[in-house]
């Protein structure tokens, strides 16, 4: 039981240039999210999933796409890398209901 | 959409003593109130949760208070170790929402 897994751990982009930043939890969670932590701004939600085939926005999405094609996978892709989403990105995964949620541990993007 | 407020942003305590961080939030469908502690280079790990029907919880030497009339929650920590310095974040969520709004983090540093 992994638990929730983000690859890479660090990644460096030159501005303009296109990722997939991976997260997979064995844990079977319903919802899945996305977050980047910048410093003194907390974590800020990007996009969140309910379930395989849906997905919604959250507070900061302009840049990034995402998809859930299966219960376990929930890639966020970065269209067109730009130094203001340098940051550390967190997948987390929960089941439905009042529960935690799992963290990742973290992927730091780097955009020059 | 949620708000969640969090103070203070920093806060730092002698060995031995408590340390006391609030949360305010702002729907008054959120009912699920968790804790997270994160270490350097980690994601974010839960700590404490509280439901709404509850108005405190207490784990050995962490304990959760709950207001919802006021809307506000505090995380307390009674006899401080070096190893609880970390930044803690809290957060608030709704019955199946598949997202969570957290707070700006607190930054603990315990001085031996």
């Amino acid at each position: 039981n992994a638990g929730v897994t983000q690859t890479p751990k660090f990644q460096v982009l030159k501005t303009g240039q296109s990722m997939t930043l991976q997260c997979a939890q064995d844990m079977n969670h319903e919802y899945m999210s996305w977050y980047r932590q910048d410093p003194g701004m907390g974590l800020r939600l990007i996009h969140y999933s309910v379930g395989a085939g849906i997905t919604d926005q959250g507070e900061v999405p302009n840049g990034y796409n995402v998809s859930r094609s299966t219960t376990e996978d929930f890639p966020l892709r970065l269209l067109s890398a730009a130094p203001s989403q340098t940051s550390v990105y967190f997948c987390a995964s929960s089941y439905r209901g009042l529960t935690e949620a799992f963290f990742g541990q973290g992927t730091r993007l780097t955009v020059v | 959409g949620e708000n969640v407020e969090q103070h203070p942003s920093t806060l730092s305590v002698q060995e031995g003593d408590s340390a006391v961080i609030k949360c305010t939030y702002s729907d008054s469908a959120s009912n699920y109130f968790p804790w997270y502690k994160q270490e350097l280079g980690k994601g974010p790990q839960l700590i404490i949760d509280i439901r709404s029907n509850v108005g405190e919880k207490k784990d050995q030497r962490i304990a959760v208070t709950l207001n919802k009339t006021a809307k506000h929650f505090s995380l307390h920590i009674t006899e401080t170790q070096p190893e609880d310095s970390a930044v803690y974040f809290c957060a608030a969520r709704a019955t199946n929402a598949g997202k969570s709004t957290f707070g700006d983090g607190t930054t603990l540093t315990v001085k031996p």
